[in-house]
């Protein structure tokens, strides 16, 4: 079976400083890695995607993530925070190489960047 | 393109009653997915549904049903609400013959049980 974990229930970081959310998975076979961001009463925005290749993805709105098949982790990174940036991100894996297209969320974490 | 809509926004239902909640899909996708996302957590799968038939299963009761059209837009079904299904309610579609697209959600529909 699939899981995702977001350790952190919220980041905070200053506007103009790096900013990381972490996820980890756990998946039986190749995984399919998304983030996507929720902001206060909307649907979710995807941002980005590891299918297969570069281990550096580039998304939406300057965001990136590094997939680490060693550390199955998929950490969400921004080299510069914008306050616009502030909310709720989640990351997702679905099992690759099938039909099936169920994701699997983790808790999501709340990202505050102060001005 | 007007991407995933969802109707209603809003819902509040008291237990027992029944709900229904539709969803079109993004134009050239044919795959439904709905979700549940609780207050405070992240979304979990009810199932999904492709060419008219549902064709995966998340850990939810039989209470839970859905349909999906021809045109491909699809309800969800809730009987016998419980308090406890008070959460907002996402659609997500794809198209099915690129399994490793991502899906795009619709804003929601947000259900109170009182």
């Amino acid at each position: 079976a699939q899981s995702v974990a977001q350790p952190e229930d919220q980041v905070n970081v200053a506007e103009g400083n790096p900013l990381t959310v972490k996820c980890t998975y756990s998946v039986s076979g190749n995984p399919y890695l998304f983030w996507y961001v929720q902001y206060p009463n909307r649907g979710l925005q995807f941002l980005l995607k590891y299918i297969t290749g570069d281990n550096l993805v580039k998304g939406s709105y300057g965001f990136e993530a590094e997939f680490n098949k060693s550390q199955t982790s998929f950490h969400l990174k921004k080299p510069s925070a914008l306050v616009s940036d502030s909310a709720l991100y989640f990351c997702a894996v679905r099992l690759a190489d099938t039909g099936f297209q169920k994701l699997v969320f983790g808790t999501g974490t709340r990202l505050l960047v102060s001005p | 393109d007007a991407g995933v809509t969802q109707s209603p926004t809003h819902l509040i239902k008291t237990r027992g009653q029944q709900v229904t909640l539709r969803c079109s899909p993004k134009s050239g996708h044919d795959t439904v997915s709905w979700y549940q996302q609780a207050l405070g957590q992240g979304p979990q799968f009810i199932f999904q549904y492709y060419e008219e038939e549902e064709r995966q299963r998340g850990n939810f009761p039989d209470r839970f049903s859905g349909h999906q059209f021809p045109n491909y837009s699809s309800e969800l079904n809730v009987n016998a609400l419980l308090l406890g299904d008070s959460a907002l309610y996402l659609c997500a579609s794809s198209p099915y013959a690129s399994s490793y697209n991502e899906q795009f959600f619709g804003p929601g529909t947000r259900l109170t049980v009182l």
